[in-house]
C-alpha cells in the first residue's frame, strides 16, 4: 500500500535560519507531488508541485523553494525563514484520475 | 477564477445531533467536489467525493449531493459522534485537473460534545 512520510512534525527556528522539511512516498511511482502551506483557520494554500524529478512549478512569489531530487522524495527549503513562514505545512501526491494523499504535516513556528 | 466558500465555524453540537455544513462553489465547466476531513495534528484525508450533477458521495455515514443548480455540495451526517470531531473541507477540481490542484475552502471546525 502507499504511505506517505513527512518530517519532522514540529519544528520551532528563528528568523533568519534555513529550513528544510522533507517528504516521501512509498508504494508507487511517478507521483505528483505537492507542498500546501494550511494558516490557522484557513484554507489550504497550493505552494509548490511536481510532475517529475528535477519538476517544480511554484505557484506563488515566495520566501521558499521546493527541489524533487528523486522520484519519490519532495523538499521544501529556505535559506533564510521570515515571521511571516510560520504554519502548518503539507505534502501530498496523487496521479491523475486519483484521490490526493496527505502527510501528517510539519507545523512550523518561526521566532 | 474557481472558488468555494463554507458556512464558517466552528460549529458545536450534541453526540447524536444532525450536521448540515454548507458549500457552494463557483467554477467554469463542470468541477468534480469533494469533502476532506482533518483530525487534530493530522493531514487532510478525503471524505467523499462526487463527479457530476446529482451524484451522491458517501462514506462513514457522510453524505453530499453534487447541486449544479445551485452550485452546492453540502455535507450532511445525520446523527454525529465525539470522533467525528475535526475540521472539514470542501474542495472543486477542473475536469481534466489533477486532485492536487483543487481549490479548498477555508475549512469548518466541528466540535461534537458528549
Amino acid at each position: 500500500s502507499q504511505t506517505i512520510h513527512q518530517w519532522p512534525a514540529t519544528l520551532v527556528q528563528p528568523v533568519g535560519s534555513p529550513l528544510s522539511l522533507e517528504c516521501t512516498v512509498e508504494g508507487t511511482s511517478n507521483p505528483n507531488l505537492y507542498w500546501y502551506r494550511q494558516a490557522a483557520g484557513r484554507g489550504l494554500q497550493l505552494l509548490f508541485y511536481s510532475v517529475g524529478i528535477g519538476q517544480i512549478s511554484s505557484e506563488v512569489p515566495q520566501n521558499l523553494s521546493a527541489s524533487r531530487p528523486q522520484d519519490r522524495q519532495f523538499i521544501l527549503s529556505s535559506k533564510k525563514l521570515l515571521l511571516s513562514d510560520s504554519g502548518f505545512y503539507l505534502c501530498a501526491w496523487d496521479h491523475r484520475d486519483s484521490p490526493l494523499h496527505f502527510g501528517n504535516g510539519t507545523r512550523l513556528t518561526v521566532t | 477564477g474557481d472558488s468555494v466558500t463554507q458556512m464558517e465555524g466552528p460549529v458545536t453540537l450534541s453526540e447524536e445531533a444532525f450536521l448540515t455544513i454548507n458549500c457552494t462553489y463557483t467554477a467554469t465547466g463542470y468541477p468534480s467536489l469533494f469533502w476532506y476531513v482533518q483530525y487534530p495534528g493530522e493531514g487532510l484525508q478525503l471524505l467523499l467525493k462526487a463527479t457530476k450533477a446529482d451524484d451522491k458521495g458517501s462514506n462513514k455515514g457522510f453524505e453530499a449531493t453534487y447541486r449544479k443548480e445551485t452550485t452546492s455540495f453540502h455535507l450532511e451526517k445525520g446523527s454525529v459522534q465525539v470522533s467525528d470531531s475535526a475540521v472539514y473541507f470542501c474542495a472543486l477540481s477542473d475536469p481534466g485537473t489533477n486532485a492536487g490542484k483543487s481549490t479548498f475552502g477555508d475549512g469548518t471546525t466541528l466540535t461534537v460534545k458528549p
